[in-house]
Parts: structure tokens; C-alpha cells; sequence
């Protein structure tokens, strides 16, 4: 099975700062990572497929990009609304798997 | 609009079974793979099981190989997960997805149901 490592498990920021979470892929997935939102008690929210093609009705302060077995989600400038937890998958092959999540907090 | 609508949750004895649906609506149900997700109380995501948008092609998480199954009815716009000899560890909200594209199996997911709950417990 493919691991993502994700990092950090927890990010504490506040309204207007930028963001990066990390996730490692254990073997070559070329770019079939996406990034998922979830809010608390809600469905995920896909927000970045195929590492960086941005969900439509995504905001553009969401980004992603990829180097290798690393995947970058960054968000440049934090919103109230973007407080939640994200998790990233690979969608290479079976069994797909999840990074652990990162919880974005609010400083 | 796109919907995914997943019930059939409840509270179930180890060792019983329980049987999830997800009604889909608002885009061709028969021609996306359709998938399985769960997530365990204050836990992370776990991709459980998919199957092909003709129903020929499944696959599996080994944490429930054997004892799920999943089906869909494709005259009804309606997937299912069968979960047989359920443990204490299948406990968690469970998520029907879509695939991002038609008529591949394998592929991100864009849309998700609401979640539906099982409880294994004595």
C-alpha cells in the first residue's frame, strides 16, 4: 500500500497568513493527489484534484503543487471560513489512502 | 442539483449485519464508479471499497475484504454497502463519493454524501 505522511497534524494561524501543508507520498504517484476541506460534523470538500487543478468554486487563495513524492497544499492569505481540517489522498492505486489530516487552527 | 444521499446507519450487535444505500440524483448515476469512505470517531479518513459505474469491477480495503460488499442498482440511481460480521472497530460515519470523471475506475472524488452512522456495540 502507498503511505502519505502529512504534515504538520496541527497548525495554529491567524485571518490573513499564509499556509503550507505537506504530504509524502511513499512511492511515485506522479500527480494523482488531491486535497480535500472537512469542517467539523460535514462531508469533505474536494479543493485541489490531480495536485494542483484548483476545484471549481474553489477560491484562488487555494493552491496546490508537487515535486517529486512531495504535495504541497498552500493557502495564501487565511479566511475565517478556512479554519477545518485537510486531509490529502493518492489516488494512484488501490487501496487508496489518506494523509493523517492536519487541523488549521485559529491563533 | 448533484446529491448523494447515504442512510441505513443504526446501532448493531458485533457479529451482525447492517446494510448501507446512497441515492444519488441530479447527474448520470450509471456512468461513475461510485465509492465508500469512512471515518472512525475523531479519527482520520478511510477509503473503504469502489465499484466500476457498470458494476463489473470491485475493489476492497483488506480491513473488510470478505465481510463488505458493495453493489449498486444502476435502474434505481442507488449504491450499497453490505456489511456482514461487523466488529467494534467498523464503528465510524460512513461517506458515499463520486468519481471526478465518467466511465473510469479510479479517479478523485467530487462529490460526497452527507454521512450515515454505524454503531457496532453491544
Amino acid at each position: 500500500d502507498i503511505q502519505m505522511t502529512q504534515s504538520p497534524s496541527s497548525v495554529s494561524a491567524s485571518v490573513g497568513d499564509r499556509v503550507t501543508i505537506t504530504c509524502r507520498a511513499s512511492q511515485d504517484i506522479s500527480s494523482w493527489l488531491v486535497w480535500y476541506q472537512q469542517k467539523p460534523e460535514k462531508a469533505p470538500k474536494s479543493l485541489i484534484y490531480a495536485a494542483s487543478n484548483l476545484e471549481s468554486g474553489v477560491p484562488s487563495r487555494f493552491s496546490g503543487s508537487a515535486s517529486g513524492t512531495d504535495f504541497t497544499l498552500t493557502i495564501s492569505s487565511l479566511q475565517p471560513e478556512d479554519f477545518a481540517t485537510y486531509y490529502c489522498q493518492q489516488y494512484k492505486s488501490y487501496p487508496y489512502t489518506f494523509g493523517q489530516g492536519t487541523k488549521l487552527e485559529i491563533k | 442539483q448533484v446529491q448523494l444521499v447515504g442512510s441505513g446507519g443504526g446501532v448493531v450487535q458485533p457479529g451482525r449485519s447492517l446494510r448501507l444505500s446512497c441515492a444519488a440524483s441530479g447527474f448520470t448515476f450509471s456512468s461513475y464508479a461510485m465509492h465508500w469512505v469512512r471515518q472512525a470517531p475523531g479519527k482520520g479518513l478511510e477509503w473503504v471499497a469502489v465499484i466500476s459505474y457498470d458494476g463489473r469491477d470491485t475493489e476492497y480495503a483488506e480491513s473488510v475484504k470478505g465481510r463488505f460488499t458493495i453493489s449498486r442498482d444502476n435502474s434505481k440511481n442507488t449504491l450499497y454497502m453490505q456489511m456482514n460480521s461487523l466488529r467494534d472497530d467498523d464503528t465510524a460515519e460512513f461517506y458515499c463519493a463520486r468519481d471526478r470523471e465518467q466511465l473510469v475506475l479510479g479517479d478523485a472524488f467530487d462529490v460526497w454524501g452527507q454521512g450515515t452512522t454505524v454503531i457496532v456495540s453491544s
